[in-house]
């Protein structure tokens, strides 16, 4: 099952403008973690926040979370064609031996256009 | 090291054939996934290991689905007498912590 939901759906900007998601997730996190898909290919690692933090940035990008609201937001400042793709937020989840479940959210397809 | 690696890239196979899908995790990683993901949703887990014992499966692995890992290195996820529900892409990561995984391309199945 999805914990999370990724808001808007989709979004289509100009390049140069800056791109803002949000997800919204439904059980207490240890971390939250957002990747990038683009077009039929496998994700990848773009920023971790802990459930400790409220903000974290990475380059252009700017994670916000709120634990009492059980949300987050991505910013992608000055967006660029190379930008679009797919962003996912995923909460994790400890497993037996260490390791993490990833629960994904449904995803924002950013379109950056020229 | 070039990350993690699948093959094959795209697999079609008609409905009631078995397909086997092989992932090359990073060399240092102990920890290795399998996760699912159709169209238009965000992946789903679907197993666990850490070196070769497979430590945690998820209810959507059925029993036509098992998944190994021999030696702690590269692993397979087998699926037998595919169905179409079985269409998806299927994606390897691996990480040393659990600060984020390095995912594959995937393995894209279509059963026909």
């Amino acid at each position: 099952s999805q914990q999370g939901e990724e808001d808007p759906q989709a979004l289509s900007i100009q390049e140069g403008e800056n791109a803002t998601m949000n997800c919204s997730y439904k059980t207490s996190i240890n971390n939250l973690q957002w990747y990038r898909q683009n077009s039929g290919r496998g994700l990848v690692h773009l920023i971790l926040i802990r459930s400790n933090e409220r903000e974290k940035h990475s380059g252009r990008l700017r994670v916000t979370l709120d634990t009492s609201k059980k949300s987050s937001s991505l910013l992608i400042t000055a967006s660029r064609a190379a930008d679009t793709a797919s962003y996912f937020c995923a909460t994790d989840e400890t497993l037996t031996g260490g390791g993490n479940k990833l629960t994904f959210g449904t995803g924002t397809q950013l379109k950056v256009e020229l | 090291d070039t990350g993690v690696s699948q093959d094959p890239r795209h697999k079609i196979t008609k409905r009631g054939q078995n397909v086997t899908f092989r992932c090359d995790p990073i060399s240092e990683h102990n920890r290795l996934y399998w996760y699912r993901q159709t169209l238009g949703q965000g992946p789903e887990f679907l197993t666990y290991f850490q070196n070769e014992a497979q430590l945690e499966k998820s209810r959507l692995l059925s029993d036509r689905f098992s998944a190994e890992r021999p030696k702690g290195s590269f692993s397979t996820l087998e699926i037998q007498r595919t169905e179409q529900g079985d269409s998806a892409m299927y994606l390897c990561a691996s990480s040393p912590n659990r600060d984020g995984y390095t995912f594959g391309s995937g393995t894209r199945l279509t059963v026909v």
